[in-house]
């Protein structure tokens, strides 16, 4: 069974820093694309951040760019999100998800799944 | 890319077909995602590539559309599918969101 499971969320001050793990289970991690996804509090959802199979390449919302800064690590399979100069807006509910991009019945196709439970972030002095 | 879902919520009755749209600010293929949401769970994957559903989704889901406008359609609404629904659309980063429709009783 495919399982991803977030760590590392918490109050933190305006201006603070955290890092999110996401350790994942039941598949071949090094082999696929990840990504992190946020839920503020009783609003919709925001793709965050990607990053690559091998971890060379990486994409951000304009909203955190420069500011966050996703990685992995495959030999330990997991995911990490380090967040630095952390704002009010971020305060939410950070999801890592599975990303499968590849063929399926000869089309070339794109997912997100599954997900994990997800991990709260609440940012405030 | 902007997504417009519509409507932002919906009433309706067990048993009712309900549909359910999003429109992308410019052509996407058919790179669309639809997801359900219920409270304080995780997004579940429903549809991806506009209308293949995903394994173990019941079959009254479906999806359709391509370039820039798409449905998700529920035949025959079940107690357990009110919750809130996202598209998103997965041909361009940043790979984003609807606002997400949420269908109640």
């Amino acid at each position: 069974e495919v399982r991803l499971l977030e760590s590392g969320g918490g109050l933190v001050q305006p201006g603070g820093s955290l890092r999110l793990s996401c350790g994942a289970s039941g598949f071949i991690f090094s082999a696929y694309v990840m990504a992190w996804v946020r839920q503020a509090p009783g609003k919709g959802l925001e793709w965050v951040s990607s990053i690559t199979a091998s971890g060379d390449i990486t994409y951000y919302a304009d909203s955190v760019k420069g500011r966050f800064t996703i990685s992995r690590d495959n030999s330990k399979d997991t995911l990490y999100l380090q967040m630095n100069s952390l704002r009010a807006e971020d305060t939410a509910i950070f999801y890592c998800a599975k990303v499968f991009e590849g063929y399926s019945s000869g089309s070339f196709v794109k997912w997100f799944d599954p997900w994990g439970q997800g991990t709260l972030v609440t940012v405030s002095s | 890319i902007q997504l417009t879902q519509s409507p932002s919520s919906l009433s309706a009755s067990v048993g009712d077909r309900v549909t359910i749209t999003c429109r992308a600010s410019q052509g996407i293929s058919s790179f669309l995602a639809w997801y359900q949401q219920k409270p304080g769970k995780a997004p579940k994957l429903l549809i991806y590539a506009a209308s293949t559903l995903q394994s173990g989704v019941p079959s009254r889901f479906s999806g359709s559309g391509s370039g820039t406008d798409f449905t998700l359609t529920i035949s025959s609404l079940q107690p357990e599918d009110f919750a809130t629904y996202y598209c998103q659309q997965l041909n361009t980063y940043p790979y984003t969101f609807g606002q997400g429709t949420k269908l109640e009783i």
